[in-house]
């Protein structure tokens, strides 16, 4: 059964810094999606990773995946108040199903 | 392009009472539509796995007769919550998969697109 987990759950930061979430799964798979959610709100898709070492970029955040170590990142760099949501990665684990993890609640700071 | 309607956006009902939801891909068509639940700061969590045309695939511990999940074409999927009790109050949220990239139209695509979600309150 494949788990994903994403870690920190909660993060707090101050406005300008930079930071990491990660997020770990269980089996193998080659496609990894990061979604973005504000309060009462649905998923807004973020990032489709596809293939062991596929970087991507949009503003000022950038998502990683590196299969090898089951390993996805999605890196924030001079955060901006704007950027507090929810953040949840999700893995696709084949016969067409997505497991997410538990997302990681950013509240950015000014 | 790639984009999932749901309808109605909110609802209160009644305990005892059914209430349908609807998921519409509006310009694409989905091979295949997901439900999903999220309780308040929780994850989404996957009720079933439906295609056009068959019966929907439910995941371990959500009752099939409660949750009656109902894909009558390659744009609309429904999902009615029947008998619907207090705890049954969720956020609920569609996907929809095209067996092709709905942008390029070109080349085949695993990508799900959300829906807006519904929030069902029962009382």
């Amino acid at each position: 059964e494949l788990k994903v987990e994403q870690n920190p759950l909660f993060l707090s930061m101050q406005e300008g810094k930079n930071y990491t979430i990660y997020c770990n799964y269980s089996t193998t798979s080659d496609r990894l999606y990061w979604y973005r959610q504000d309060p009462g709100k649905s998923l807004e898709s973020l990032f489709v990773l596809l293939s062991n070492g596929a970087v991507k970029q949009e503003g000022r955040l950038m998502a990683s995946l590196d299969t090898k170590a089951r390993l996805s990142t999605l890196h924030i760099t001079a955060a901006v108040h704007d950027l507090s949501a929810t953040y949840f990665c999700a893995v696709d684990e084949g016969a067409q199903k997505l497991v997410f993890g538990q997302g990681t609640r950013l509240t950015i700071n000014p | 392009g790639a984009v999932v309607s749901q309808h109605p956006s909110w609802v209160i009902c009644k305990s005892g009472t059914s209430v349908k939801i609807e998921c519409r891909s509006l310009d694409f068509q989905a091979t295949t539509m997901f439900w999903y639940r999220q309780f308040p700061k929780q994850s989404l969590m996957l009720m079933a796995t439906s295609n056009e045309g068959s019966k929907a695939t439910y995941e371990q511990g959500v009752e099939k007769d409660k949750f009656l999940i109902n894909h009558a074409s390659l744009t609309l999927s429904t999902l009615t919550v029947t008998s619907a009790h207090p705890e049954d109050s969720s956020f609920y949220i569609c996907s929809a998969r095209a067996g092709w990239d709905p942008t390029t139209h070109r080349g085949h695509t695993y990508e799900q697109y959300f829906g807006p979600g519904t929030r069902l309150t029962v009382t």
